[in-house]
């Protein structure tokens, strides 16, 4: 059973179009966080949100933590090739000790000019 | 880009081989935490080091272990390889926090394993 579920695995848009992408779990995160990764390297972290309903801004990024901090997502406005690439979701659950990361399987993001 | 570095980069071996990854910090780090990333999937947590001891572990046999170093720095052994261990394995550094929890985890570019 995957902890994070990330919806949608992939989506295909045009330049210039809006996309939201939806991180959700049964368990409550102590923080959440969410990454971009290009082919081969590792993730590059985008954002933290830690307070429930905590919404923040990244340029076009929009990122929102549930009041429950059960859940999240990231809005993309006006989206650009440059956009493209996997989308991670991963959080620390309350609670979880020394338990690492748990991570969604990814949103695959295709962006076309 | 963040101050986390790996090597290799790139690995072959064969099945039932061993071998060794290596994993530098960042700058102000004291825990190191290894997730492997198999094609198409979100990494998987393996285990963590703080204070040269393991402090955490995830759904991995012992065959995989690790060191950490005084510099912080750490290891990643896989012994009696297999090829489902054909993967990108990661290397995060964060700084410690009460409670087993650390803050934000930064990760390192990653070694391609590919096991035949």
């Amino acid at each position: 059973t995957q902890l994070l579920e990330q919806s949608p695995q992939f989506l295909s848009i045009q330049e210039g179009e809006n996309l939201t992408v939806y991180c959700n779990s049964s368990s409550v995160f102590s923080s959440l966080q969410w990454y971009r990764q290009e082919p081969g390297e590792g993730p590059v972290l985008l954002v933290t949100v830690v307070t429930g309903g905590e919404v923040k801004k990244l340029k076009r990024l929009t990122f929102q933590f549930g009041d429950a901090r059960k859940d999240s997502s990231l809005h993309i406005t006006a989206a650009q090739p440059g956009d493209t690439g996997l989308y991670l979701c991963a959080g620390a659950v309350v609670g979880g000790g020394a338990d690492g990361l748990t991570f969604g399987k990814g949103t695959h993001l295709i962006i076309q000019p | 880009e963040t101050g986390v570095t790996q090597s290799p980069t790139h690995l072959i071996k064969t099945r039932g081989q061993q071998v060794t990854l290596r994993c530098s910090s960042q700058s102000g780090h004291n825990t190191v935490s290894w997730y492997q990333q198999a094609l198409g999937q979100g990494p998987q947590f393996i285990f963590q080091y703080y204070r040269e001891e393991e402090n955490g572990r995830g759904n991995f046999p012992p065959r995989f272990s690790g060191l950490q170093f005084p510099n912080y720095s750490s290891e990643l052994n896989v012994n009696a390889l297999e090829l489902d261990d054909s993967a990108l394995y990661l290397c995060a550094s964060s700084l410690y926090l009460a409670g087993g929890r650390t803050d934000t985890q930064y990760f390192g570019p990653g070694t391609r394993l590919t096991v035949l």
